[in-house]
């Protein structure tokens, strides 16, 4: 089982500036590695898949990046609604689907 | 636009049966291009996948190793639906569950279809387990 480890748990940032989260897997993923964000009380919403292409109807100041084992995803210019909790996922070795254990952001 | 809608009920009894629906809007449970998930969340486990069930021709699934033997994913066509049932619960089972579609790119050669990403989820249904 491919094990996804998100850094940092919680990140404080303030609104306007840049949020870099990590995600590292334990074995190469290639770039089979989608992000989600979660507000309290919703379900995941898909942002990015294949690391770096964005889901329809997602805002440019989200990006994503890396291969094999390391990737990023980056919000640019952080909005209010952005602060929320955030998971990477592998699709690369099936089954299982595994997450990482999410990363939380939240307002400095 | 797909749309999943979750139903069941939010408590159960330890040692009884887990049983959830997921309702499909604007995409086929026997679609080719799909694989139709359960998946739960708790404070402990974090966002667990628990299994999958899909067509090809015929009907396939896949499980989680912790909850095999206890898990049954369920399509019902005429309904457009699909459903989980866990046996034998106990509390650690208590968790939000939620349905999602994954995307799937098929295959020509039966076994290599591309299962990728959760690209929409049900709205999340809260279970206790709890006497």
């Amino acid at each position: 089982e491919i094990v996804m480890t998100q850094s940092p748990v919680t990140l404080s940032v303030s609104p306007g500036e840049r949020a870099t989260l990590s995600c590292r897997a334990s074995q190469s993923i290639t770039s089979n590695l989608a992000w989600y964000q979660q507000k309290p009380g919703q379900a995941p919403r898909l942002l990015i898949y294949d690391a770096s292409t964005r889901a329809t109807g997602v805002p440019a100041r989200f990006s994503g990046s890396g291969s094999g084992t390391e990737f990023t995803l980056t919000i640019s210019s952080l909005q209010s609604g952005d602060f929320a909790v955030y998971y990477c996922q592998q699709y690369d070795t099936w089954p299982p689907i595994t997450f990482g254990q999410g990363t939380r952001l939240e307002i400095k | 636009q797909v749309q999943l809608q979750q139903s069941g009920p939010g408590l159960v009894k330890p040692s009884q049966t887990l049983s959830l629906t997921c309702a499909i809007s604007g995409d086929s449970v026997s679609s080719n291009n799909a694989a139709w998930n359960w998946i739960r969340q708790s404070p402990s486990r974090g966002l667990e996948w628990l299994g999958r069930t899909y067509y090809r021709s015929k009907w396939y699934n896949d499980y989680a190793v912790p909850v095999q033997g206890r898990i049954t994913i369920s399509p019902d066509t005429p309904n457009n639906q699909f459903s989980l049932q866990l046996n034998s619960v106990t509390p650690e089972d208590t968790a939000v569950y939620y349905c999602a579609r994954q995307v799937v790119v098929p295959s020509t050669i039966i076994g290599l279809d591309y299962f990728q990403y959760m690209d929409v989820w049900g709205k999340g249904t809260t279970v206790t387990v709890s006497s």
